[in-house]
């Protein structure tokens, strides 16, 4: 069975533009998490998804938005970039969520650096 | 809001020495507790998990933690470490119900040495 996909692996990125994530989750699960990865402030949950709904939100700002589609897939889209928003953006899937007896499966994820 | 400490940015430790990673959480309510491992350019694997129940808990490649609640801590153990232990670990705590939102710790280095 095949992990959770992220692509692009790596991305460079100048201030102002916008750039979309992917992730394609295990087959078969249902709910999708995004998050952020830094030195600094280490790892910060942006948002989940599960059949399409946001079910939960971290506290960043509106240029970060995310959906998700009917096969699961999800994107992640960070409008007018900020050299702040470079990261590593994990990506997670799990049958469901509420995820108390499920396990969260974590992506390799994709590196940002914005120039 | 719940929050975790990890004390110790980094712990060296040789070879088949045991060790113990440290992490303490604070909140008002009931949560889950977790261990994850990153391996240099990888996600986060699940090493283990504490929703209810027993307090000590085993997880995968011979780590075991031991739920405290009235230290409110949730220490990582391993009796003999090898050199592919080498790694970060975080620890994490989820509020019951809170589904995938996971708060995590700064995480923790552990370098095993020869």
């Amino acid at each position: 069975k095949a992990g959770v996909t992220q692509t692009p692996r790596y991305l460079i990125k100048t201030r102002g533009q916008q750039v979309t994530l992917s992730c394609s989750p295990i087959s078969g699960h249902r709910s999708v998490s995004w998050y952020q990865q830094t030195p600094g402030q280490g790892l910060q949950f942006l948002f989940e998804y599960f059949s399409e709904t946001q079910r939960n939100k971290g506290n960043f700002p509106g240029r970060f938005s995310g959906r998700q589609f009917s096969n699961s897939r999800s994107e992640m889209n960070v409008s007018t970039l900020e050299l702040g928003d470079s990261a590593l953006y994990l990506c997670a899937s799990s049958l469901a969520p509420a995820a108390t007896n499920e396990k969260l499966f974590f992506g390799s994820g994709t590196q940002l650096s914005v120039l | 809001a719940q929050s975790v400490t990890q004390l110790d940015s980094q712990v060296p430790v040789f070879e088949e020495a045991p060790v113990e990673l440290r992490c303490n959480y604070s909140s008002s309510v009931s949560v889950y507790l977790f261990w994850y491992v990153q391996y240099p350019n990888q996600g986060l694997q699940l090493l283990l998990k504490y929703l209810s129940g027993s307090t000590l808990v085993k997880g995968i490649n011979g780590f075991e933690a031991e739920f405290n609640k009235s230290q409110t801590s949730f220490h990582l153990r391993k009796p003999s470490v090898h050199i592919s232990d080498t790694a970060e670990y975080f620890c994490a705590v989820s509020l019951t119900g809170g589904g995938n939102k996971l708060t995590f710790g700064t995480g923790t280095q552990l370098k095993v040495e020869l």
